[in-house]
């Protein structure tokens, strides 16, 4: 069965801390993308990233960065939380040629106090 | 820049009810659409999706057609279910990097 698999399902921190969300995908993508799901704002693309090392901003990149070293990984990170990026974060994967589906993993709730 | 209008929720329904979301986009070219569902506590998953216009998608006893005419494609089911429950996001996609969602519909369906 293909997987996309994110770390933790629920997190609380701290305001200002450093956070981490990490997603592994074991269906050898190339491409995979950070969203976060706020209620009647649906999905918002924060970042993806079509190759190793390689990224690019989505719509709202403010206050995160995204690491891909490895194809099947690629993390999100929050450089110093705020109470604003308290979301469901959803990582996604995709492979090359005509547009297709989109695989998900089960989303990650961070809470920022 | 594309974009997706679908039908604001919540939809409340009786078992057995047709159910029909609309949805509409705005896109340069023709863009491949999708319907994608995330049930209660879950990631969203591909129900249906369409490549070209008059293709129809089907899974589920869900579908939905490719209008070009008028740049939409309804989710339609004859008959729901109380395990139809979810939001449901229309979305439209330029590319694999590009792809545009609504805002999602939540329904919910009652015995």
């Amino acid at each position: 069965d293909v997987k996309v698999t994110q770390s933790s399902r629920y997190l609380v921190k701290r305001t200002g801390e450093k956070v981490f969300l990490e997603c592994v995908q074991d269906m050898d993508h190339e491409n995979m993308f950070w969203y976060r799901q706020d209620p009647g704002l649906g999905l918002r693309l924060i970042y993806f990233s079509y190759d190793v090392k390689m990224k690019e901003k989505g719509d709202i990149p403010e206050g995160y960065s995204v690491s891909r070293e490895k194809k099947e990984r690629f993390s999100l990170i929050l450089e110093s939380a705020s109470t604003n990026q308290t979301s469901m974060y959803l990582c996604a994967s995709n492979g090359r040629g005509p547009t297709g589906e989109l695989f998900f993993g089960e989303g990650s709730r961070l809470t920022v106090l | 820049g594309d974009s997706v209008t679908q039908m604001e929720g919540p939809v409340t329904l009786s078992e057995e009810a047709f159910l029909t979301i609309n949805c509409t986009y705005t896109a340069t070219g023709y863009p491949s659409l999708f319907w994608y569902v995330q049930y209660p506590g879950e990631g969203l998953q591909l129900l249906l999706k369409a490549t070209k216009a008059d293709d129809k998608g089907s899974n589920k006893g869900f579908e939905a057609t490719y209008r070009k005419e008028t740049t939409s494609f309804h989710l339609e089911k004859g008959s729901v279910q109380v395990s139809d429950s979810a939001v449901y996001f229309c979305v439209a996609g330029g590319s694999n990097y590009k792809l545009t969602f609504g805002k999602g519909t939540l329904l919910t369906v009652n015995p």
